[in-house]
């Protein structure tokens, strides 16, 4: 069975601090996709991640896929209250029906 | 506004009642997907469509709960004889056929009182 670890579950850090948050697993994945869901809403893209090694940047928040496709970060820099949310990483299995595997989501708070 | 669209937003029932829940993809999107997603988790996948072709289905799913997709466009799912434990936000995401990109809707949340 494949999973996805997310860590840390939960993190609440001042405004203007720097963080990272990790998915992990075991398995390869052809593809990895992070997402940011608001109370009450669906999961909104943030990016996807194809290539091991892979870095891609949005403004200040820096994704990177490993090198052997197994795992996945999330730096954001000086973060703000508007990145408050829960950033949820799925990664592609690569089977015929397209399945992402979820992680369980890291749960971020950032107070002003 | 990803383009994915599902009605309602939100559904208080009482336990015993049917509910039926409705999502309409992104026009070129072939690829459905519904979620059940509780507070604090990331989605569960319940079941998955090609077309109008329901190819997947989650072991977990019990048969109280129902998915059509009839003519490859909108989707619906139903849940008949609702219980507590159904009450979620359901999740309904589509994809092209090229990438494993999902988009979402905004979602439906059930309430079973």
């Amino acid at each position: 069975t494949q999973l996805l670890e997310q860590s840390p579950q939960f993190l609440s850090i001042q405004e203007g601090e720097n963080l990272t948050v990790y998915c992990n697993s075991s398995s390869v994945f052809s593809s990895l996709q992070w997402y940011r869901q608001e109370p009450g809403e669906g999961p909104v893209l943030l990016v996807t991640v194809v290539t091991g090694g892979e870095v891609k940047k949005l403004k200040r928040l820096t994704f990177q896929f490993g090198d052997a496709r197994k795992d996945s970060s999330l730096h954001i820099t000086a973060a703000q209250p508007g990145d408050t949310g829960l950033y949820l990483c799925a990664g592609a299995s690569g089977d015929s029906n397209y399945q992402l595997i979820w992680g369980a989501g890291t749960k971020l708070i950032i107070k002003p | 506004d990803t383009g994915v669209s599902q009605d309602p937003r939100h559904k208080i029932t009482k336990r015993g009642q049917n509910v039926t829940f409705r999502c309409d993809p992104i026009s070129e999107h072939n690829r459905l997907y519904w979620y059940r997603q509780t507070l604090g988790q990331g989605p569960e996948f319940l079941t998955y469509f090609q077309n109008e072709a329901q190819l997947e289905k989650s072991r977990l799913l019990s048969d109280r709960f129902s998915a059509e997709r009839p003519k490859g466009s909108f989707s619906t799912l139903e849940i008949q004889r609702t219980e507590q434990g159904d009450s979620a936000m359901y999740l309904c995401a589509t994809a092209d056929g090229f990438t494993d990109t999902q988009y979402f809707g905004p979602g439906t949340r059930l309430t079973v009182l």
